[in-house]
């Protein structure tokens, strides 16, 4: 089956404590990103990846790390987390049509954080 | 800077009808733009996207249409069922590969 999986799916820590979030997708999607959802926010990008050892911030990538080593993993890593990281996070993923556009996303189920 | 505004922010109707939501977008050049479905406790599912060359595009019960001079896309759904209550998200690309969302309509469909 196609999916975009993370885990874990939630997630309660302390502040300062290094947390990852991983995220894998089994399509051989070339593009992949992250972002948190927040109440009255919406959704708002973090880091997305083009392409393996690519990666680019997006609009809130501060206090948040990712790395693209391998093709299907996109993991977020959360070097030293505070209580406004508290958040939902999902990861997605897609093709690429050509180099100024992409496919459409398909998401992961979303990781429910909780930085006390 | 592209922002997305939808309009309502919920909306709820008696099962069998047909409704339309909204969304704008402040820029017009943009790639594409792509309506969700996000249930509670889950992930955004696809429902359709738009090419900014396409004017529409549509899948099964629901229609969406996309006007980039006017900034404006409906997501139509027809004959409305219970099984629709969700929240609705719209999201546009407008190059560097960044997506930015709406903050959704919710719809509520009463049997």
């Amino acid at each position: 089956e196609a999916q975009v999986t993370q885990n874990p799916r939630y997630l309660i820590t302390v502040t300062g404590k290094k947390l990852t979030v991983t995220c894998s997708q089994n399509m051989n999607h070339e593009y992949m990103s992250w972002y948190r959802q927040d109440p009255g926010l919406g959704l708002r990008q973090i880091y997305y990846s083009m392409n393996v050892e690519v990666t680019d911030k997006g609009d809130v990538p501060e206090g948040y790390k990712v790395s693209r080593k391998e093709k299907r993993n996109f993991p977020l890593i959360l070097e030293s987390p505070s209580p406004n990281q508290t958040s939902l996070y999902f990861c997605a993923s897609s093709y690429v049509l050509d180099v100024s556009s992409y496919n459409e996303q398909f998401f992961g189920p979303g990781t429910r954080l909780t930085v006390l | 800077k592209q922002e997305v505004t939808q309009i309502p922010a919920a909306l709820s109707v008696p099962e069998g009808e047909n409704l339309v939501l909204n969304c704008s977008f402040t820029d017009s050049a943009i790639y594409n733009l792509q309506w969700f479905r996000q249930d509670p406790g889950k992930g955004l599912t696809s429902l359709l996207l738009i090419q900014s060359s396409q004017r529409e595009q549509t899948s099964g019960r629901l229609n969406a249409s996309l006007d980039k001079s006017s900034g404006r896309s409906t997501l139509y759904i027809a004959a409305s069922q219970p099984g629709d209550s969700a929240t609705y998200l719209c999201a546009v690309e407008a190059g560097s590969y960044q997506l930015t969302f709406g903050k959704g309509t919710k719809l509520s469909v009463i049997p």
